[in-house]
């Protein structure tokens, strides 16, 4: 089975404060991709990487990065956390030439206060 | 702009009866359609799929049925189980090559009435 494990399952941080949202997965997937689940809004995609140090923009990417230094481990960076960044984080992970299902780790609660 | 949209944010369906979850898209670029089931504090799962050459994919209690025309999807759970009760999110992909990235619709969930 596939496994997308998530360093934090809940986090508490301050505003201003960087926070290092972690991300490993143990399918040699080339496609890691991070989201953020809030109520009303669904998954919207964060930034997402198709292969070691390459990174492409989601549709959400402002106050965000990340870091892809090796193909298993996927990083997301807060660099100033804000209040609007409370959220559920979800990471994800497909192989390459795949039709499109996702394997999801179980999700970091951020609370920003 | 919501290119994949669930109208319906809840759906409540008595156990044994048929839920229908819906889900329209407005990009005529998608080509591969997926439903994916979330659990409180859980990570979302892959649940059935269907590409835009098909109009109907089944795998047991789950049916998918493609709307190209009307671009519109919808999940069908027959019979519906307390175990069914989640969030149901509908995702899809372009066509273009190498645009690997999913859309999700904004969620509908789904209560089994014991």
């Amino acid at each position: 089975d596939v496994k997308v494990t998530q360093s934090s399952r809940y986090l508490v941080k301050r505003t201003g404060e960087k926070v290092f949202l972690e991300c490993v997965q143990d399918m040699d997937h080339e496609n890691m991709f991070w989201y953020r689940q809030d109520p009303g809004l669904g998954l919207r995609l964060i930034y997402f990487s198709y292969d070691v140090k390459m990174k492409e923009k989601g549709d959400i990417p402002e106050g965000y990065s990340v870091s892809r230094e090796k193909k298993e481990r996927f990083s997301l960076i807060l660099e100033s956390a804000s209040t609007n960044q409370t959220s559920m984080y979800l990471c994800a992970s497909r192989g390459g030439g795949s039709t499109g299902e996702l394997f999801f780790g179980e999700g970091s609660r951020l609370t920003v206060l | 702009d919501q290119q994949v949209k669930q109208n319906s944010p809840s759906l409540s369906v008595q156990e044994g009866r048929i839920s229908i979850l819906n889900c329209d898209y407005t990009n005529s670029m998608f080509d591969y359609f997926l439903w994916y089931k979330k659990y409180p504090a859980e990570g979302p799962t892959f649940l059935i799929s269907i590409s835009s050459i098909k109009d109907k994919n089944e795998d047991g209690r789950f049916t998918v049925f493609l709307n190209k025309s009307a671009k519109h999807l919808s999940l069908h759970i027959v019979p519906s189980q307390p175990g069914d009760s989640a969030v149901y999110f509908c995702a899809a992909k372009e066509v273009n090559f190498g645009n690997e990235k999913l859309t999700f619709g904004t969620g509908t969930r789904l209560t089994i009435i014991p």
